[in-house]
């Protein structure tokens, strides 16, 4: 089992560029979650896919941040434009189910540095 | 109501030592508390978990202490290695009907050879 696949490892970009970022979560596994973590704030869940459905969107921080999950083994987090304050690692993570059966399973992340 | 705090911030420990990471909430509605590792580069981990039944969860040199009146949990790391040195997140849930973790804001510990 390869664990949860987030890329790019390292993103640099300009300030109002497009930037994705992708994740293929754990086969099997059907929830999916995004996570943002600063020093400032700590760990904070952006957004949650149940059965590739977002369930719940209320942690994303406006309008320049969107997701998808178009499928079972894919998901995309988009920030359009960005900006230096998106500057975090943000990690993707899965789990089989509850995640207070199973626990999350994390991506490694992707450090994003908006300059 | 929703916060989790977690202190220390950071934690250095000699090699054998004991470690000490406190954190305390407020909701009386969490019922399920992990703890998380995260070494540099990498996502956190799930390292061990307790529910509000029992007062003390241990799992090899990981311990968690549970006070369900004081709303308080600990990890306790006993014979502290160096490979132990990473960062450190609890977090408390609702066992059911929720997927969320509120987590603390992380203890940096480094364990001295």
């Amino acid at each position: 089992d390869a664990g949860v696949i987030q890329s790019p490892r390292h993103e640099v970009t300009e300030m109002g560029q497009e930037v994705t970022l992708r994740c293929k979560p754990i086969s099997g596994h059907n929830s999916l979650f995004w996570y943002r973590q600063t020093m400032m704030r700590g760990l904070e869940l952006l957004i949650y896919f149940n059965n590739n459905v977002p369930i719940d969107d209320s942690g994303m921080p406006e309008d320049r941040f969107s997701a998808k999950m178009p499928n079972a083994s894919f998901s995309t987090l988009k920030i359009q434009p960005s900006e230096p304050r998106d500057s975090a690692v943000y990690f993707c993570a899965s789990s089989p189910g509850q995640p207070t059966n199973y626990g999350y399973t994390f991506g490694s992340g992707t450090r994003l540095t908006v300059v | 109501q929703q916060q989790v705090k977690q202190s220390p911030q950071s934690l250095i420990v000699q090699k054998g030592g004991i470690s000490i990471i406190n954190c305390a909430y407020e909701n009386t509605a969490f019922d399920y508390f992990p703890w998380y590792q995260q070494f540099p580069g990498k996502g956190p981990a799930l390292l061990i978990a307790i529910r509000p039944d029992v007062s003390e969860k241990k799992e090899g040199r990981f311990t968690i202490s549970f006070n369900k009146s004081a709303k308080q949990f600990s990890l306790h790391i006993m014979d502290s290695q160096p490979g132990d040195s990473a960062t450190y997140f609890c977090a408390a849930s609702k066992a059911s009907g929720t997927y969320k973790y509120i987590f603390g804001t992380g203890t940096r510990l480094k364990v001295l050879a």
